[in-house]
């Protein structure tokens, strides 16, 4: 299987900083990196697919990088209802796998 | 967008089974890869499984080899996940989602555009 390890598990920022969450894979999956967002008691929400595109009606603040087998997700200009948890998951191979998931605090 | 709803919480017997479902609102669900998502208390996201109608094509991950059934009702479009010898371990929300579009060629595109509202499975004596 390929491991996820997201980091870093928690973080709290202030409503206009940018944040950066990173995402490292155990193995190369090229672009296969997919990102979501949950607030709590919420199913989660579909964000960035294939490591940089944004999903359709998504803010334009949140983006997605690559580098090697290191991903990584910014939130540029914090906004309140961006708190909750975010996740990364791989969909190179079987079976799919999530990162352990990064908690966002709004200070 | 496709919208998904899941069948409601359910309590169950360690060594019992459960049942649930989720229906999709668009009748092209037959194309799409529906998978199945698992989230224990305070824990993270567990891909389960997933189901492609029209190709039939099923994949579990290894872990729930033998113990979880997805199927689908084409009449409904409703997909199901049956997960046999409960124990307390598998206490958890229970969500459905859908591929974000069709490969046409009968693969898992993977990633999920439309999730349902999940379903607290509670697994006690």
């Amino acid at each position: 299987d390929i491991q996820m390890t997201q980091f870093p598990s928690s973080l709290s920022a202030s409503v206009g900083d940018t944040v950066t969450i990173t995402c490292r894979t155990s193995q190369g999956i090229g672009t296969s990196l997919n990102w979501y967002h949950q607030r709590p008691g919420q199913a989660p929400r579909f964000l960035i697919y294939s490591a940089s595109s944004l999903q359709s009606g998504v803010p334009s603040r949140f983006s997605g990088s690559r580098s090697g087998t290191d991903f990584t997700l910014t939130i540029s200009g914090l906004q309140p209802e961006d708190f909750g948890t975010y996740y990364c998951q791989q969909s190179f191979g079987m079976p799919l796998t999530f990162g352990q998931g990064t908690r966002l605090e709004i200070k | 967008q496709v919208h998904l709803v899941q069948s409601g919480a359910d309590v169950k017997k360690p060594g019992s089974s459960v049942k649930v479902s989720c229906e999709a609102s668009k009748s092209s669900f037959t194309s799409y890869g529906f998978s199945w998502v698992r989230q224990a208390p305070g824990q993270g996201l567990e891909w389960m499984g997933g189901f492609i109608p029209v190709y039939k094509n099923v994949k579990y991950s290894q872990k729930f080899q033998g113990r979880l059934t997805i199927t689908a009702d084409t009449s409904t479009n409703t997909v199901y996940m049956d997960l046999s010898s409960l124990t307390s371990e598998d206490t958890a929300v229970y969500y459905c989602a859908k591929d974000a579009s069709a490969t046409g060629d009968g693969s898992f595109l993977g990633w999920f555009e439309s999730w349902g509202q999940g379903t607290l499975v509670t697994v006690s004596s």
